[in-house]
């Protein structure tokens, strides 16, 4: 079945850029989602399709995919981004099964 | 607005069976597939199960396939999940996840739940 990778934990000072890699084999090829997930909160989805944003999500958030990395990236990190991040794919080859990553804390120092 | 409400959790023995409920309101709940995803208390998330618009396919993952069955009734705009022969590694919060109305193919999630506490333990 399909993997996704995420580092544990990602640690950037305010109004710095943090950057959270997705890796998964020829991700490129995939759409990637991302959500944001803060303590005792349900999942918010902050990217989809690799760098599209829903509505209401700042444009501080952004997202990319090539090759084998993903990568969700926040500018200008405010202290509430801190936050559980998780990347999910749609595995083609397994109907509709949906994969996310191990998830990235995010600590804002 | 659009909600998703959970409902059902709690404490069961392994190997008994519970039914955990998802209410949906503020949109037209027959026009879109709707996934279970769960996880563990301080882990991931992990894809359960989803459910087309009209009930007429069904996926699970290999982890819950053959225990856990996946329904809906577009009637009273109610998903469910029916769990059978738990163990205490389904201990998990059970959320439900409308399939994203802007990504592509509906492969995200726009909106979930709060989720609702399933704990298997004797």
């Amino acid at each position: 079945s399909y993997v996704l990778t995420q580092p544990p934990s990602v640690s950037v000072a305010p109004g710095q850029t943090a950057r959270i890699a997705c890796g998964g084999n020829n991700i490129g090829s995939k759409s990637v989602h991302w959500y944001q997930q803060k303590p005792g909160q349900a999942p918010v989805l902050v990217v989809y399709d690799d760098g599209d944003r829903p509505s209401g999500i700042p444009e501080r958030f952004s997202g990319s995919n090539s090759g084998n990395t993903a990568t969700l990236a926040i500018s200008r990190v405010e202290a509430g981004d801190e936050a559980d991040y998780y990347c999910q794919v749609w595995d083609s080859t397994r109907d509709q099964h949906w994969v996310f990553g191990g998830g990235t804390k995010l600590t804002v120092l | 607005q659009v909600q998703l409400v959970e409902s059902g959790g709690g404490v069961v023995q392994p190997g008994r069976s519970v039914r955990v409920s998802c209410a949906a309101s503020g949109f037209n709940f027959s026009d879109y597939a709707i996934h279970w995803v769960r996880q563990a208390p301080g882990k991931g998330l992990e894809w359960v199960a989803v459910i087309t618009y009209d009930g007429s396919n069904k996926y699970y993952a290999d982890s819950v396939k053959g225990r856990f069955t996946i329904s809906r009734d577009n009637s009273k705009n109610t998903l469910y999940l029916q769990m059978n022969s738990l163990r205490a590694e389904d201990t998990a919060f059970y959320y439900c996840a409308r399939g994203g109305q802007d990504c592509s193919g509906a492969t995200c999630s726009d909106y979930w739940g709060q989720g609702t506490l399933v704990t298997v333990s004797s």
